[in-house]
């Protein structure tokens, strides 16, 4: 499957303890989106990645939250000291630059924070 | 400022009727729009875009500036069109509505 994949696809954590998540986007795409859905919304954008370079960060985005691509591949999603509110589905999704109105979505990694 | 909204939650029809999903836009610059798709344990992905003006799946969205909007609409819709629908304003980002939810009874 050279979808885009995303784990663990399921996380349940204790308030205040770090977790991280992981995106693997189709290969070939240079660019390299963090989205966050809760219960009865649309996704909303928390970053985006061109190549290594983070280029845009929503104000969703707090100081707990860092994103990474270091080698312009996989990313990761950091959140620390965890928060019930940070209860979400983290949707990580890949496009070419070319054309980046067509994104592909991996299946999501899901938090809940207890 | 950026918004996408869709004004209704829910629509529930019979197989065979005629479905519009309303979408109204706010954008400053020339919009580029799309609606997303997400059937039942699938991934989000992309239906259609206006800038194609193809019909998918039967679907088709005409952008009316004047009015700032991009609907939705099929003229007879199936069972399997049943989904989560979110219209899409791009920006250099995708900003997604809420979402609007269409189930179609046999």
């Amino acid at each position: 499957d050279t979808g885009v994949s995303q784990n663990p696809r399921h996380k349940i954590t204790k308030r205040g303890q770090n977790v991280t998540f992981r995106c693997d986007p189709i290969s070939e795409h240079n660019r390299l989106y963090w989205y966050r859905q809760t219960l009865g919304q649309g996704p909303e954008f928390l970053t985006y990645f061109q190549n290594e370079a983070q280029l845009e960060k929503s104000r969703l985005l707090s100081d707990r939250f860092s994103a990474e691509r270091p080698k312009g591949s996989f990313s990761t999603l950091e959140i620390q000291r965890t928060e019930q509110g940070d209860s979400a589905m983290y949707l990580c999704a890949s496009s070419l630059s070319i054309d980046s109105g067509e994104l592909f979505f991996g299946e999501g990694s899901r938090l809940t924070v207890l | 400022a950026q918004r996408v909204t869709q004004p209704e939650k829910l629509l529930s029809v019979f197989k065979g009727a005629p479905v519009e999903l309303k979408c109204n836009y706010s954008y400053s610059g020339s919009p580029e729009l799309f609606w997303y798709v997400q059937y039942s344990r699938q991934r989000l992905q992309l239906l259609l875009r206006h800038i194609s003006r193809e019909s998918i799946k039967g679907f088709t969205a005409d952008l009316n500036k004047g009015e700032t909007s991009f609907h939705l609409k099929k003229p007879f819709a199936q069972e399997e069109d049943s989904a989560m629908y979110y219209c899409v304003l791009r920006s250099e980002k995708l900003v997604f509505g809420k979402g609007m939810k269409l189930t179609v009874n046999p």
